[in-house]
């Protein structure tokens, strides 16, 4: 069983429509969490850091549950630019000297016009 | 004024041959990171070095040599290449988490270089 869980997709959703993501992550020692996106053929970018107090981000918008650990994100008014992978992910502090980002498989979004 | 780059974008090759990829940064961060991302697209750590220390080996092969001549330079050095070693290989870089007023400060954003594609026949 994989650290972090994500359902893969793909979601296929027509534009304006609200997509969420769930995941889910195995190890409580984890301290910090986010959702990177990732188009196709590129790198890995930092979308947002998620907090247990949720978070938003335009039309963005991130849940934490620490107790159940257990990440969200929420798309509203989803646009074709949304189209991408969407990577869960959690760290580990190395006492300072580095971080451990451990990644989930993704989830693919596609938005059809 | 690209941040961390990558060279080669591609590199395609032969089972058993050695090829090295490097990476540098100049966002004068003193961690880089070396990411392995599979034909699944399933992203996993390697190697992480701060000021050139080796901290992390995540079970990597001893085939897979990193080597950081510099904080802004992480190359990584690959011996005796399998098919297996397909895979895009992500360089990224942050600042280490450190701390702050006492405090552990636990993440600073990495920042990931545009990949090296590598093909081995």
């Amino acid at each position: 069983r994989k650290e972090v869980e994500q359902d893969p997709g793909p979601f296929n959703v027509p534009e304006g429509a609200t997509v969420a993501f769930n995941c889910t992550y195995s190890n409580s020692a984890s301290q910090s969490f986010f959702w990177y996106r990732q188009d196709c053929r590129k790198e890995p970018k930092l979308l947002m850091s998620v907090y247990s107090s949720g978070n938003e981000d335009g039309r963005f918008t991130a849940q934490l549950n620490r107790a159940s650990q257990y990440i969200s994100l929420l798309i509203r008014d989803s646009k074709l630019s949304d189209s991408a992978t969407y990577l869960c992910v959690v760290n580990r502090d190395y006492g300072g000297a580095t971080n451990k980002l451990i990644f989930g498989t993704g989830t693919l979004l596609a938005v059809q016009p | 004024d690209t941040a961390v780059s990558q060279t080669p974008k591609y590199l395609v090759t032969q089972m058993g041959n050695d090829k090295s990829i490097k990476c540098e940064q100049n966002l004068g961060h003193d961690t880089m990171y070396w990411y392995k991302q599979d034909s699944k697209k399933f992203l996993k750590i390697m190697f992480s070095y701060n000021n050139k220390e080796l901290i992390i080996n995540e079970t990597v092969p001893n085939r897979f040599s990193p080597k950081s001549p510099d904080k802004a330079h992480l190359n990584l050095h690959i011996n005796s290449l399998e098919l297996g070693d397909s895979a895009v290989y992500f360089c990224a870089s942050s600042q280490a988490p450190g701390t702050s007023g006492g405090r552990t400060s636990s993440y600073n954003e990495q920042f990931f270089g545009p990949g090296t594609r590598l093909t081995v026949l």
